[in-house]
């Protein structure tokens, strides 16, 4: 079993709507969780970072923690063509950097 | 120039080249990384650079050799590849190495160099 599961998609939908992205993993020692946004020919910029369980909300973006079911989401809200990438999980422990883990990332196509 | 940068951002070569990838950060952190990502596949930590020092190597093939000539600069000397490695190569920085969520441990990405073995 892979650490951290992600679906590479691809995800289309048409603009203005839903977007739900998510990731599962088996290591019970990650306690913080991050979304990474990387557009098409550029590097991966951190969007949202949640401690533990529970939501963080920032304007369009939710995201969501569940350690019991290991699971995290990404809720995108009135989506835009702007907001058209490959979206990665991540999630590490408290030791240090060289422990955090990647997703495959999620490509999200959102049409005019 | 701000942020992370890299050097080329395409490059060719076949399985019996030398070839060197370069990384530049305009932030001054104190820790750099090499990571791999190919496609579909989530992005593969190869080395972590602290102050200078090595303190990671992920069973990387020796085909690459990592070098940090000082806090800013990073490179990937790359020797006899595969057809395999061909990848997007990611240098990333930040101001420290230690876990959790804080300014010190947030990582920069550069844009990437697309490498192609042939």
């Amino acid at each position: 079993q892979k650490e951290v599961e992600q679906d590479p998609g691809p995800l289309s939908v048409p603009e203005g709507a839903i977007v739900s992205l998510n990731c599962t993993y088996s290591n019970s020692a990650f306690q913080y969780f991050m979304w990474y946004r990387q557009y098409s020919r550029k590097g991966p910029e951190l969007l949202m970072y949640t401690y533990s369980s529970g939501n963080k909300e920032d304007g369009r973006f939710t995201a969501q923690v569940d350690k019991s079911s290991k699971y995290i989401s990404l809720f995108i809200r009135d989506s835009q063509p702007s907001d058209s990438a490959t979206y990665l999980c991540a999630m590490s422990g408290l030791r240090n950097n060289n422990d955090m883990r990647f997703g495959a990332g999620t490509r999200l196509t959102v049409k005019p | 120039e701000t942020g992370v940068t890299q050097t080329p951002r395409h490059l060719v070569m076949g399985m019996t080249n030398k070839k060197s990838l370069k990384c530049e950060q305009h932030l001054g952190h104190n820790a750099m990384y090499w990571y791999k990502q190919s496609a579909k596949k989530p992005l593969e930590l190869m080395f972590v650079y602290s102050l200078e020092e090595r303190v990671e190597n992920n069973s990387v093939p020796s085909r690459f050799s990592p070098e940090c000539p000082n806090s800013s600069h990073l490179f990937l000397h790359l020797h006899t590849l595969q057809p395999e490695d061909s990848a997007l190569y990611l240098c990333a920085s930040s101001q420290g190495t230690s876990g959790g969520l804080s300014s010190r441990s947030t990582q920069y990405f550069g844009p990437g160099t697309r490498l192609t073995v042939l």
